[in-house]
């Protein structure tokens, strides 16, 4: 069974960084993408970025450049997001999905960490 | 950046009834469609990708179909764990892109 376990919640202070992580179990990791998603209430669920479990290459969605981090480590089969330079935009729901290579579908996702930005 | 106009933004329906849902791209995007139903609380589940191809498991209850750039959802036979937000999504072009949900509760 593919599951993705992400870590946990997370209560962060403007200007602060957060690293959450996306655990990978019941597939192999360097044949797939692993996309970031960013989801705040009543709005359109947003994309972040994409990394390729094999070599670490990434891409970016334009608005989260510089924002954003996305590193692997294929040893634990696990998927990082840095988020940096924290501000009350950033609170939100963070999903990690699998994307099958071929067919550029987010197939499997896992349960969503939930950053708060507050001081 | 490619816009899904997702449409309506919520509806109520009865047990049994048939319910459709539209996405309209603003450019052509092929078949790179998938629609995803999401609950309180929990992650996004893939339901139909490649516009009108149902993800293993999910009933046949459930169709995606395909006019130009319009793509709607129908669902079939109404119940009460069809309830949830539906979300259109485009994987045609980066930036990847959604719609912004149908919330459809059932009466």
């Amino acid at each position: 069974e593919v599951q993705l376990q992400q870590s946990g919640a997370e209560l962060v202070k403007p200007g602060a960084s957060v690293k959450l992580s996306c655990k990978t179990s019941g597939y192999t990791f360097s044949n797939y993408y692993m996309s970031w998603l960013k989801q705040m209430p009543g709005q359109n669920i947003e994309w972040i970025g994409n990394i390729y479990g094999g070599n670490g290459g990434t891409g970016y969605n334009q608005k989260f450049k510089g924002k954003a981090t996305l590193t692997v480590d294929k040893s634990s089969s696990t998927a990082y997001m840095d988020l940096s330079s924290l501000t009350s935009e950033d609170s939100a729901v963070y999903f990690c999905a699998r994307m099958v290579p071929t067919l550029y579908v987010m197939d499997a996702w896992g349960q969503g960490a939930s950053v708060t930005v507050s001081s | 950046d490619i816009q899904m106009t997702q449409s309506p933004s919520s509806m109520s329906a009865s047990l049994g009834d048939t319910v459709t849902i539209n996405c309209l791209a603003s450019q052509d995007i092929g078949n790179y469609l998938s629609w995803y139903q999401q609950k309180p609380g929990k992650s996004p589940k893939l339901m139909i990708y490649g516009a009108t191809n149902l993800e293993d498991g999910v009933p046949s209850r459930f169709s995606g179909s395909r006019s130009g750039s319009d793509y709607s959802l129908t669902i079939n036979s109404l119940g009460y764990d069809d309830e949830g937000i539906y979300h259109c999504h485009q994987y045609y072009e980066y930036p990847l892109t959604f719609g912004s949900g149908t919330k459809l509760e059932i009466k």
